[in-house]
This record gives C-alpha cells, sequence and structure tokens, in this order.
C-alpha cells in the first residue's frame, strides 16, 4: 500500500511568488490535512479537508490556501511568499475507522524563499 | 488556547540505558494524546494514542502513559535504531478533526 505521496520535494522561489504544493494521500483515506514544520515554531497546522469541504482551519493568514479534489488529492498553495514562509510542509491523511488524530505523514515539501 | 510542552529538548543515551521523556500539556476537552516520531528528512511517524488518565500504551521498547496533566515515553533498553526526535501532540474540542497541537519534541540520541 503507497504511502502518502508530495511533491515537488524541494523548491526555491523568491519573494512575491507564489507556490503550489501538492499531496496524493494513502489510498482510501478521504482526510487530508497540511502541518507547516519551522525549526522555530514546530509543527503547525494549517488546514484540513474531508470530501472536498475544509474542515478546520489554523492560525494563518489568507494567503495559504488549500482545496481537496474528488480523488481526495489536495493542493496547498502560497502567494504572495515571504521569507518567514520557508519551511517542509508536511501532509498527512487519516483513514476510516481510525481517530482522526492518527495521521500518516509524507516526507514533505521543502520551501526555501529567497 | 491549547499547550504542549516537551522536554527535555535534547536527550543523549547509552545503548541499554532507560529513560523517560515528558509531555506537559494544557488543553480544553482532551479528546486525544499521541506520541509520533521523527526521523530526520522524513515526515513524523505515529506511534501511540492515548484518551484518558491512566491509559498505557506499549511498542517494543516504548511505553506511553498518560496523567491528567501530563503523558510519559518510556524507553526500555534504547538501541540506536531508536535514535529519533519524538513528538507529542493533543486533540482538544468535538470538532478538531486531525488539528493537532504539537510540542517542540525531544531529540533522543542512543550511542552504541
Amino acid at each position: 500500500k503507497a504511502g502518502v505521496t508530495q511533491t515537488p520535494r524541494y523548491l526555491i522561489k523568491t519573494r512575491g511568488q507564489q507556490v503550489t504544493l501538492s499531496c496524493s494521500p494513502i489510498s482510501g483515506h478521504r482526510s487530508v490535512s497540511w502541518y507547516q514544520q519551522t525549526p522555530g515554531q514546530g509543527l503547525q497546522f494549517l488546514f484540513e479537508y474531508f470530501s472536498e469541504t475544509q474542515r478546520n482551519k489554523g492560525n494563518f493568514p489568507g494567503r495559504f490556501s488549500g482545496r481537496q479534489f474528488s480523488n481526495s488529492r489536495s493542493e496547498m498553495n502560497v502567494s504572495t511568499l515571504e521569507l518567514g514562509d520557508s519551511a517542509l510542509y508536511l501532509c498527512a491523511s487519516s483513514g476510516p475507522g481510525a481517530n482522526t488524530g492518527e495521521l500518516f505523514f509524507g516526507e514533505g515539501s521543502r520551501l526555501t524563499v529567497l | 488556547e491549547d499547550q504542549v510542552t516537551q522536554s527535555p529538548e535534547a536527550l543523549r543515551l547509552q545503548e541499554g540505558e532507560s529513560s523517560s521523556l515528558n509531555c506537559s500539556y494544557t488543553v480544553s476537552g482532551l479528546r486525544g494524546l499521541f506520541w509520533y516520531r521523527q526521523d530526520p528528512g522524513k515526515g513524523p511517524e505515529f506511534l501511540f494514542t492515548l484518551y484518558s488518565a491512566g491509559e498505557e500504551k506499549e511498542k517494543e521498547r516504548l511505553k506511553a502513559t498518560l496523567t491528567k496533566k501530563e503523558s510519559f515515553l518510556h524507553i526500555t533498553a534504547p538501541k540506536p535504531e531508536d535514535s529519533a526526535t519524538y513528538l507529542c501532540a493533543v486533540q482538544a474540542g468535538e470538532t478538531s478533526g486531525s488539528r493537532l497541537t504539537f510540542g517542540e519534541g525531544t531529540q533522543l540520541t542512543v550511542n552504541p
């Protein structure tokens, strides 16, 4: 059974640009959530999607957005990038019948903003 | 606001030297407390879920316990392959879903 797949793994952008990150959850998992990980702030929740609907949202500015498609794949977008957006962006999925906090994480997309 | 504090920040052990990691939490309406392991360059890997005070879960050399204010991850006779960052997280509130509040983690190094 394939795990959570995130693309791209690494990317470099400059301030003011925008970026789109992609996530394919484990087959059969309909809940997808996104987290930002930085050395100073640790892991912080961005948002969660279930059946194409945003179910929860963290305390991030509106520049951070996401969506989920009918096949459960998800994308997140960050517009007008700032230096502080440099981070590891992790996608996670959770399966039916399990506690929604039991997350399967991908390896992340490491974003560097110059 | 939910808060999770882990200690120590870093721990260095000799192989076979047992120890415990601490996770203190302040939440309103705890639904679950989770332990994850994260290896360098990888995403966190789920280990345990604890729901109520007094509960314990075990897996190989790891045992997680929960009280009303903190959780401990006991590592018995650790091996070098147990070296990783261990993360504690809480899930609070009825509509929390996959919204977890994580601690900063404890970086464990086990020397052979």
